[in-house]
């Protein structure tokens, strides 16, 4: 257990939908991170977020949006979703941020399923 | 080309065997490189990290940098069953801003 937490672990949508995934750090993380999982990209950064404010972009489009929150926990938005939104979606979390240097560590994923 | 490729396999071996996985990547601003783990249905953990060139050994993990050849390797001695697991290279050229970049993962099957 990595201690960083994911819900909802599993969602089942409609194309065009908007959902929320939300993630909570491990205890005294600052950073989080997103990624999404699939089988024809592999990992891909999405976006990261340091004490409340966005630190790095990646792959992120724009029908997502993520925010950290005060408490550090974050949420990803998702909306209009496709059929290639289809993926695992995993949070990280690290001390400082540093993505070169800091070791990340990762929740067990939300699996979204877009019909 | 992408920036960083990794073979999926499937790797079959035997419990015992000696394991190489390899990445090689286009960027030669990569400083940090690192070896992550993933189970089934589990998010990935970091095993090994390395900066710039060199071999570093954690039981019975060895990361190895050729950053001349752009080329890494992980080698598992005396592999076990437990060791079957997608295992993703991830590299990063430490500017402000960048992201780790991720090889797709190679999957490795450790038969008892």
């Amino acid at each position: 257990d990595s201690g960083v937490t994911q819900t909802p672990k599993h969602l089942i949508t409609a194309t065009g939908q908007r959902v929320t995934l939300r993630c909570s750090p491990r205890s005294g993380d600052l950073s989080v991170y997103w990624y999404q999982q699939s089988l024809d990209q592999g990992l891909q950064f999405l976006i990261q977020y340091y004490n409340g404010e966005e630190r790095a972009k990646g792959n992120i489009l724009e029908r997502f949006s993520a925010q950290q929150f005060p408490d550090l926990h974050s949420e990803l938005n998702l909306s209009s979703l496709e059929l290639g939104d289809s993926a695992l979606y995993f949070c990280a979390s690290s001390v400082v941020g540093d993505q070169s240097t800091d070791t990340q560590y990762f929740g067990p994923g939300t699996r979204l399923t877009v019909l | 080309q992408k920036e960083v490729e990794q073979d999926p396999g499937p790797l079959s071996v035997p419990e015992g065997a000696i394991v190489s996985l390899n990445c090689t990547y286009s960027n030669s601003a990569f400083q940090y490189f690192m070896w992550y783990r993933q189970y089934s249905r589990k998010g990935p953990e970091l095993l090994m990290y390395t900066y710039s060139s060199g071999n570093k050994e954690d039981g019975r993990f060895t990361a190895q940098v050729d950053k001349s050849s752009k080329y890494i390797s992980l080698f598992i001695r005396d592999s076990q069953p437990s060791d079957s697991a997608t295992y993703l290279c991830a590299m990063s050229a430490n500017q402000a801003g960048t992201a780790l970049i991720f090889g797709k993962g190679t999957t490795l099957s450790v038969s008892s």
